[in-house]
């Protein structure tokens, strides 16, 4: 089974550009995750997608980024315009939905994409 | 809201010491609680995960967490460090149930540093 993919794995970027990162979860995974792991720092929650829905965008800083699932596989994550303290590992995740609806607790990562906005 | 806290950015032991990682959480009900292990330019890998039933859970690469209520509290442990086990490793609650989405919380992380 293939795990979750991510593209690119580095990015080096001026702050003000802007910058795309592309997920594709496992298959017949419903349940997509962004997450944001700063250097020292546990991974932190961006937007979790249920199918193509948004599910949770709380702590998704909306004046800059941007994240969308349109046909309930893939997503992209973007960032318009880039600061210096969004230097980070952009990591994707997915689970998959139980029967009944529960949410299986594991989480499946992808490496990352790691970026540096200089 | 839920939290954990992780004793300890690092931690330093010898190869076939035990490993002691340290984990305690905060939330209003027993909630559900992880061990990720990360290595480097690597995502994040489950090791173990606690839900209900059984305290003393066991993962993969010999690795054993025990649920502490009383303690609020998920160690995880090994009882002999391998040079392949130096990684950083995330302590993770969430919410229980079968409901709703269940948000992650991760913990700040423990490097794990084994010595020859």
């Amino acid at each position: 089974e293939a795990g979750v993919a991510q593209s690119p794995r580095y990015k080096i970027i001026e702050k003000r550009q802007s910058v795309a990162f592309w997920c594709n979860p496992i298959s017949g995974h419903a349940t997509l995750y962004w997450y944001q792991q700063i250097l020292g720092q546990g991974p932190k929650l961006l937007i979790q997608f249920q199918n193509n829905g948004v599910v949770d965008d709380s702590q998704l800083p909306k004046d800059r980024f941007s994240a969308e699932r349109l046909k309930g596989v893939d997503s992209t994550l973007k960032i318009q315009p880039a600061k210096l303290e969004d230097s980070a590992v952009y990591l994707c995740a997915s689970s998959q939905e139980l029967a009944g609806g529960r949410k299986q607790e594991t989480q499946y990562f992808g490496p990352g994409t790691r970026l540096l906005v200089l | 809201a839920q939290s954990v806290t992780q004793l300890g950015s690092h931690v330093s032991v010898s190869e076939g010491a035990l490993v002691l990682l340290r984990c305690n959480y905060s939330s209003s009900v027993p909630p559900y609680l992880f061990w990720y292990v990360q290595y480097p330019n690597q995502g994040l890998q489950l090791l173990l995960k606690y839900t209900t039933g059984a305290t003393l859970v066991k993962g993969i690469n010999g690795f054993e967490a025990e649920f502490k209520k009383s303690e609020t509290s998920f160690h995880l442990t090994k009882p002999s460090a391998h040079m392949s086990d130096a990684a950083e490793y995330f302590c993770a609650v969430s919410p229980p149930g079968s409901g709703g989405y269940q948000k992650v919380t991760f913990g700040t992380g423990t490097k794990l540093q084994v010595i020859p």
